[in-house]
């Protein structure tokens, strides 16, 4: 059973840093492009960064580029999001979510999310 | 960069019903690559329908979409209480970005 549990979240002050994870099972890994996705409260979601199964391509939206730093361990199975600079407007759920293994997949397997909440 | 609109907003109806969901995007969707998913409350969003048809694994065949190029919908035959929820297209090709629509949210009348 494909399983994705993010841990991470949590309440941090505007300028900040905070360090999500995402620990994968069920499924080959390192076969798998991941993505980051958040939700703030109350709206839509919204895709926050990319990164392929081994070649290193990355990957970000606009609103994260250069304060956010996605990365991940394959020998650990595991999916890390590095956020500095923390805005008021990075207050959302993050989730962690499958992308392909091969040509053209949505995001197929999500977590349940990590809370990060920023003051101002 | 494709921007994805949902419409409309909100849709209020009634459990039997037949549910029409609209995506629309800025420029042609290559390939077909568009999703959709369900999302609950309190729950992450789940995988309904990709490459614009195709139902993802274990989805209700009552759950349908068509379309291409630029316009897509998703289509709920008959409305079941567990259907209530918030619909989000996807469009997931070599943009280099994952854009998501706003979201339309099917209500109970």
């Amino acid at each position: 059973e494909v399983q994705l549990v993010e841990s991470g979240g949590g309440l941090v002050q505007a300028g900040g840093s905070l360090r999500l994870s995402c620990a994968a099972s069920g499924f080959t890994f390192s076969n798998y492009e991941m993505n980051w996705v958040r939700q703030a409260p109350g709206k839509g979601l919204e895709w926050v960064s990319y990164i392929a199964g081994s070649d290193g391509t990355i990957y970000y939206a606009a609103s994260v580029k250069g304060r956010f730093t996605i990365s991940r361990d394959n020998a650990k199975d595991s999916l890390y999001l590095h956020m500095n600079s923390l805005r008021a407007d990075d207050t959302a759920v993050y989730y962690c979510a499958r992308g392909a293994s091969s040509g053209w997949y949505p995001l197929d397997f999500w977590g349940q999310g990590t809370v990060v909440t920023v003051s101002s | 960069e494709i921007v994805l609109t949902q419409s409309p907003d909100t849709l209020s109806l009634s459990p039997g019903e037949r549910a029409t969901l609209s995506c629309r995007a800025s420029q042609s969707v290559s390939g077909g690559h568009l999703a959709w998913y369900q999302q609950k409350p309190g729950q992450a969003p789940r995988l309904l329908i990709y490459g614009a048809s195709s139902r993802a694994p274990g989805i209700p065949d009552r759950f349908s979409g068509s379309g291409s190029g630029t316009a897509f919908t998703l289509t709920i035959s008959r409305l079941e209480p567990e259907d209530f929820a918030v619909y989000y297209c996807l469009h997931y090709g070599r943009s280099h970005t994952w854009p998501f629509g706003q979201g339309t949210k099917v209500d109970i009348k």
